[in-house]
């Protein structure tokens, strides 16, 4: 059965610097991989998905993640965070190309120092 | 206006009441589902719906039922709520295109239910 790790509970960096939250996955076959962000009060928008073809993705608001076959990873990057990154992120791990599979990991809450 | 709305946004209410919430969607898509969010748990699959005709139990289904009344109408019943029960709750939607689901969920901003 898949399953999805996010290790972090709480991050906080400080406005301006670089950040990466880690997800670690388990499945059998090449997992569809997704990254959401949760602002306080609201409800999960879609930030990045890979499927296949290139291991590096770019999402919205400047985010990135590059999926790591080897290491079962599928990182979020962000060269240089502001301050309405605060918010929850949580990593998901699909066996197929549907909805009704995906499993959410945890997630993790980012809080920006200003 | 919201793509995904959900009704009521905060209910609190008291062991054993029936409780419903609703979801309507402007998006057109035929796949609806009802996720809950717990602390530390992440969301967790309540029941989802392909079309009218087709609904489904995932994995935490005790305790709910659903209704699809309409493509873009989906509730979720509490019978007889219970203090377990407390928690934030979503409605999504998906699109499947050249019938293949992308994966993609379009969520609504979440109703917090609290049985006392």
């Amino acid at each position: 059965a898949q399953s999805v790790t996010q290790p972090d509970i709480h991050i906080t960096v400080s406005e301006g610097a670089s950040l990466e939250l880690r997800c670690n996955y388990s499945y059998g076959a090449t997992p569809y991989l997704f990254w959401y962000v949760q602002s306080p009060g609201q409800g999960l928008q879609l930030l990045l998905k890979y499927f296949s073809g290139d291991t590096l993705v770019q999402g919205i608001k400047g985010f990135e993640a590059e999926f790591k076959r080897s290491q079962s990873s599928f990182n979020l990057r962000k060269p240089s965070v502001h301050w309405s990154d605060a918010a929850e992120y949580f990593c998901a791990v699909g066996a197929e190309s549907s909805a009704s599979k995906i499993i959410f990991g945890s997630g993790t809450r980012l809080s920006i120092r200003p | 206006d919201a793509d995904v709305t959900q009704t009521p946004r905060n209910r609190i209410t008291k062991t054993g009441k029936r409780i419903m919430l609703e979801c309507s969607q402007t998006k057109g898509h035929d796949r609806m589902y009802w996720y809950r969010q717990d602390p530390g748990l992440g969301l967790r699959l309540i029941y989802y719906s392909f079309d009218v005709k087709d609904i489904n139990k995932g994995e935490i289904s005790d305790g709910y039922s659903v209704s699809r009344q309409a493509q873009a109408k989906f509730s979720l019943s509490l019978e007889s709520a219970i203090p377990n029960q407390t928690a934030l709750y979503f409605c999504a939607t998906s699109d499947p295109r050249q019938g293949k689901d992308t994966g993609e969920l379009f969520f609504g901003e979440g109703s917090r239910l609290t049985v006392l």
